[in-house]
């Protein structure tokens, strides 16, 4: 399987932008990239996915660089809701994919 | 949204007792669902990949004669942990994915934290 790497933490200021990073140089032209979050004692939930363009939705925004060898997790205004693990994973978008999971990025938020 | 349960969300046992995790997909069929196992400060591990049906498929160094799924209906799958240890207390966490549901996201239950002493 292609492998991500992310940094092991972040910090942001609360109702601040929040760029998380992930490279996934070995990527394939089939893999989409797709982004998890976990909050403390819970299961993970869905953020992002995306394959070639960059992608929004009501969360957060996916930008992904020209070459697919990196990606950008884009939070718009950081809550103290949004305190979690992020993870990064490489996959088939079909339906019945496995999910492989990193080390992820622990993003704290300062009130 | 789509909704998965579990239950029960945490369960204490003495060691050489089973134990059984039901996963429930709430308001969608789950044609195939995902167990999971996370140890404190660790990230998540696939257990094991179940299809409604048919033989779930392990992942390599989990033992299926330990950890049994069953996968009879499309809303239902349940891991027993058989014989469990204190080895074996970790955070237990099932997904489900459906293409009508969704198919290109997988959709996490709340997890069970399991202690055995």
């Amino acid at each position: 399987d292609a492998k991500t790497t992310q940094p092991n933490s972040m910090e942001s200021n609360e109702e601040e932008p929040v760029h998380l990073p992930c490279n996934h140089s070995t990527i394939s032209g089939t893999d989409y990239i797709h982004w998890y979050r976990q909050l403390p004692s819970q299961g993970p939930e869905y953020v992002i996915h995306g394959l070639t363009s960059n992608v929004n939705n009501r969360m957060a925004s996916l930008a992904i660089a020209e070459d697919r060898k990196s990606s950008t997790l884009i939070l718009h205004r950081a809550t103290l809701r949004d305190a979690a693990v992020y993870y990064c994973i490489l996959g088939s978008g079909a339906g019945s994919y496995q999910l492989t999971f990193g080390k992820g990025t622990k993003l704290s938020v300062i009130p | 949204g789509a909704v998965v349960s579990q239950h029960p969300s945490w369960v204490i046992c003495k060691s050489g007792t089973s134990v059984k995790i039901e996963c429930r997909s709430l308001d969608f069929q789950a044609t195939t669902m995902f167990w999971y196992r996370q140890f404190p400060k660790q990230s998540l591990m696939l257990m094991a990949t179940s299809n409604e049906g048919s033989k779930a498929t392990y992942e390599q160094g989990v033992e299926k004669d330990k950890f049994l799924i069953n996968h009879a209906s499309l809303t239902l799958s349940t891991l027993t942990v058989t014989s469990a240890h204190p080895e074996d207390s970790s955070f237990y966490i099932c997904s489900a994915t459906s293409v009508v549901a969704g198919e290109d996201e997988q959709f996490f239950g709340p997890g069970t934290r399991l202690t055995v002493l």
